[in-house]
């Protein structure tokens, strides 16, 4: 089954306890990036990358790192989590970066709470 | 840069009744233009999307946008609410490599 595969679902920390997000996807896709989302400020991008080894900065990308060494996974990493970086997080993936595509696969989300 | 302005955030609509979210973009280009519908505690399900051709798109579960050039808009519509219709609704556009939301619209239903 093509799915975008995110862990954990749910994760509490501490600030300043680092911490990886997974993502995964199983459909050979290019193109991957990470959201997060808040009430009332809709899906916002933190990084995306288009290929292996090619990753850049999306709209709110402080505070946070990525890495794309190989072409299904591509972590999300909080170095120092600070509690303003609770929040909803996505995985998405698609055969090419969009707009051309044809459907953005989401991850099931994780949802981060820093305390 | 391009950006997505949803300007209602709660849209009240009774079972039955026609919808209609509106979605207004700003691109430099030719936009390309989706609908995503988020039920609560879920992921992001695309309804619709526009990338050229006829301006009056169809998507799932009976919803239906329609592109307008002049007026940087599309809106989403469905002519008879469903109960099950009551989510949370973004509007994005698609540049080269990023794909913008929307602070989405929440669509509640009552009986």
């Amino acid at each position: 089954e093509a799915q975008v595969t995110q862990n954990p679902r749910y994760l509490i920390t501490v600030t300043g306890k680092k911490l990886t997000v997974t993502c995964s996807q199983n459909m050979n896709h290019e193109y991957m990036s990470w959201y997060r989302q808040d009430p009332g400020l809709g899906l916002r991008q933190i990084y995306y990358s288009m290929n292996v080894e090619v990753t850049d900065k999306g709209d709110v990308p402080e505070g946070y790192k990525v890495s794309r060494k190989e072409k299904r996974n591509f972590p999300l990493i909080l170095e120092s989590p600070s509690p303003n970086q609770t929040s909803l997080y996505f995985c998405a993936s698609n055969p090419t970066g969009p707009p051309r595509s044809e459907k953005l696969f989401f991850g099931s989300g994780t949802q981060l709470s820093v305390l | 840069a391009q950006s997505v302005t949803q300007p209602d955030i709660h849209i009240t609509v009774s079972e039955g009744a026609s919808l209609e979210l509106r979605c207004n973009y700003s691109y430099g280009a030719t936009p390309y233009l989706f609908w995503y519908v988020q039920s609560p505690g879920q992921g992001l399900q695309l309804l619709l999307k526009y990338f050229s051709g006829d301006t009056l798109v169809q998507g799932i579960k009976g919803f239906e946008a329609e592109f307008k050039r002049s007026q940087s808009s599309f809106n989403l519509r469905k002519p008879s609410v469903h109960w099950s219709d009551a989510a949370e609704y973004f509007c994005a556009v698609g540049g080269y490599s990023t794909l913008t939301f929307g602070k989405g619209t929440m669509l509640l239903v009552s009986p």
